[in-house]
């Protein structure tokens, strides 16, 4: 069964740059059609849509956030790495990856999120 | 790109039906029939509930619908339960190649 979990730090300060680790199981990244996105959603607000990688290693941003954004993956290790710099306050969130390959920009197994504070 | 735009609430009673609209522009909801809806109850991540504008996952009731006419998009839940009390999201693939979700809405079971 495919399962994801997302790792990183819970507290990060301010300017610094947050890097989020989501390791899974049940399928390859390298298979055709497949790919991992990463979705946050504040306390008590909405989902928000970060950044998705495809098996064939395109890479798509929020256009809002894409300056801040990396989005990387390790095949081998079967992880997907976030990365988001200048963090502030306001992105303090849960934070969670998610699997993508029924259809376009479709995210049918989630992982359990992890919660990110932003605070000095 | 602006998020689409969802109500904040509904709510129904056990049994009724009740329908959540999503509303985006030419540019996403309109343009692709990408639109996936998403239940999320407090504390736990979302779960996928319809894909493409109406199919439904392996294991979601088919009393959970969804339409789309030109911009908008709606989730129907039909023989309402007190188990489908949830936040409700929906979802667009754009024309960036980006997604975009919606506002979010809660609903209550009377």
């Amino acid at each position: 069964q495919i399962t994801l979990k997302e790792s990183g730090p819970t507290l990060v300060k301010p300017t610094q740059t947050l890097t989020l680790t989501c390791t899974f199981s049940g399928f390859s990244l390298s298979t055709s059609g497949v790919g991992v996105g990463w979705i946050r959603q504040p306390p008590g607000k909405a989902l928000e849509w970060l950044a998705l990688i495809y098996w064939d290693d395109d890479k798509r941003y929020s256009p809002s956030l894409k300056s801040r954004l990396t989005i990387t993956k390790d095949t081998s290790k079967n992880q997907v790495v976030l990365t988001m710099t200048n963090m502030d306050p306001v992105d303090t969130a849960t934070y969670y990856c998610a699997h993508s390959s029924v259809a376009a920009a479709v995210f049918d197994y989630w992982g359990q999120g992890t919660l990110v504070t932003v605070s000095s | 790109q602006s998020a689409l735009t969802q109500p904040a609430s509904v709510s129904g009673s056990p049994g009724q039906s009740i329908t959540i609209s999503c509303t985006g522009t030419s540019s996403d909801v309109g343009g692709y029939n990408y639109v996936s809806w998403y239940q999320q109850h407090p504390g736990k991540a979302p779960k996928l509930m319809i894909y493409e504008v109406s199919n439904r996952p392996s294991g979601v009731p088919d009393r959970f619908s969804g339409s789309k006419s030109g911009n908008t998009a709606s989730l129907t839940i039909s023989g309402l339960q007190a188990e489908d009390e949830a936040d409700y999201y929906c979802s667009s693939y754009t024309s960036s190649s980006t997604v975009v979700f919606g506002g979010g809405t809660k609903l209550t079971v009377l």
